[in-house]
């Protein structure tokens, strides 16, 4: 999962299976998550995004869970494919819904295999 | 559509130079960010606009300026290019203040020899 430093962390895995990315947030007080794919050469790209007020959330193929008790995020991927291969960023509105105060994780690799 | 457009994609400077980056958006959204992103990290919020005429500094504001002066228009200004300020920056629009579903630009490659 993600954490502070200078190494990236990185997911391989093969085609179909399904991934799991973790991401541990700072701040108690935020109330409002992103998760951002990021591939190679790019601007990064809204996946799904959560409250606080729930703990889990699906879209097409994609969950993220939440835990606040842990202050702990994970987007999951169902039946990944290749073109899921990117760099995923999880990201934390600190405290109200005031634009301008997202703060981004360091972010995951994501290796899929064929 | 075009979404948010930058320019340039790739722009070499000399320490001490000046430039400007452009960002625009078509979709007529009121908020505006520049962010820059170093290997190995998250994006750093530089500055940002909650509409024309207002702007506000973010997490990493020294060296840059911005300014607001159309809902399409949120250029980025380094004054005196460093070293340090080698990124890749993008700049980022959104809908809705409450949301912050952000759409992102492709980016420029900034090198600051």
């Amino acid at each position: 999962g993600e954490s502070v430093g200078l190494h990236l962390p990185t997911l391989s895995v093969q085609e179909g299976d399904n991934s799991i990315i973790n991401c541990a947030y700072s701040n108690s007080a935020s109330d409002y998550f992103i998760w951002y794919k990021q591939e190679s050469g790019k601007g990064p790209q809204f996946i799904i995004d959560i409250r606080s007020n729930m703990d889990k959330r699906q879209g097409q193929r994609v969950t993220v869970l939440l835990n606040k008790t842990v202050k702990h995020l994970s987007l999951q991927i169902a039946a990944t494919q290749p073109g899921d291969s990117a760099v995923y960023f999880c990201a934390e509105n600190a405290g109200g819904t005031s634009y301008g105060k997202l703060t981004f994780g360091q972010g995951t690799i994501l290796t899929v295999h064929p | 559509n075009a979404g948010v457009t930058q320019t340039p994609k790739f722009q070499v400077l000399k320490t001490g130079q000046s430039m400007t980056l452009q960002c625009a958006q078509d979709m007529n959204h009121e908020y505006m960010s520049w962010y820059r992103q170093d290997p190995g990290m998250g994006l750093r919020l530089i500055h940002y606009s909650v509409g024309a005429g207002i702007t506000d500094q973010g997490e990493v504001p020294n060296g840059y300026n911005v300014s607001r002066s159309t809902t399409e228009d949120f250029p980025l200004r380094l004054l005196s290019a460093a070293p340090s300020q080698t990124s890749v920056y993008f700049c980022a629009s959104s809908p809705d203040r409450v949301q912050e579903t952000q759409y992102f630009g492709p980016g420029t490659r900034l090198l600051v020899l």
